[in-house]
């Protein structure tokens, strides 16, 4: 159980270009997503927190306009980076929070997708 | 201050033994959950064990178990007889709180294990 998918799990496009990034529960409905960015060799950062049916809410320093965030349905959120450049090349890597999981409400990790921007 | 501090940028472990990776936490929050993540070089991101402040005994999930030492404010992962697929980055975080909360994770250990 708890599974989260991802899609795709690698891209590389050209600069300028928009990319969009589904995040999905596979076996759990998730009110709350959320999404990450990593640079090689270190921790993760939070971008943005998913609400299903509302608007996302952006951690200070991410362009909004930039990332765009749609959390349409309890079992998908998308990430949408938008004309694309160079610096935004990245591992960015999403989770579904478990809300029926009791006290724990873990956090669920999907495998990750790596942009490459050229 | 940071809030998670994981002091040991790399571990190294031979095969068959025990080895434990430091986390402490800084909060004035009562109410905090922390969890342990393994990333293996693939890059996902996988859960192996959670300890809420309230617990009263120290979790347990198969090979891991979290030594929680509440007033030195450390939460200390413990792998018994480690294993050659235990080679990854290992995150701990910290969720403040209510339930709704978001994760903080520190800079992350890297556990290599050898034959």
């Amino acid at each position: 159980g708890a599974v989260v998918s991802q899609h795709p799990s690698r891209v590389i496009c050209k600069s300028g270009t928009s990319v969009k990034i589904e995040c999905r529960s596979l076996d759990f409905q998730a009110t709350t997503m959320f999404w990450y960015r990593q640079f090689p060799k270190q921790s993760l950062m939070l971008m943005a927190t998913s609400n299903e049916g509302s608007k996302a809410t952006y951690e200070q320093g991410v362009e909004k306009d930039k990332f765009l965030i749609n959390h349409a349905s309890l079992t998908l959120s998308t990430l949408t980076v938008t004309s694309a450049h160079p610096e935004d090349s990245s591992f960015y890597i999403c989770s579904a929070r478990d809300s029926t999981g009791g006290p724990k409400d873990t956090q669920y990790f999907g495998p990750g997708t790596r942009l490459t921007v050229l | 201050a940071q809030k998670i501090t994981q002091t040991q940028p790399g571990m190294f472990v031979q095969e068959k033994e025990a080895v434990t990776l430091d986390c402490t936490y800084d909060t004035s929050d009562p109410s905090y959950g922390l969890f342990w993540y393994k990333q293996p070089s693939s890059g996902e991101m996988i859960f192996l064990i959670y300890q809420g402040s309230y617990d009263q005994q120290n979790a347990t999930e198969g090979r891991y178990s979290l030594n929680f030492q509440k007033a030195r404010k450390s939460a200390n992962l413990v792998i018994s007889a480690s294993q050659l697929g235990d080679s990854a980055m290992y995150f701990c975080a910290m969720r403040e709180g209510t339930r709704y909360s978001t994760l903080t994770f520190g800079k992350g250990t890297m556990l290599l294990v050898s034959p």
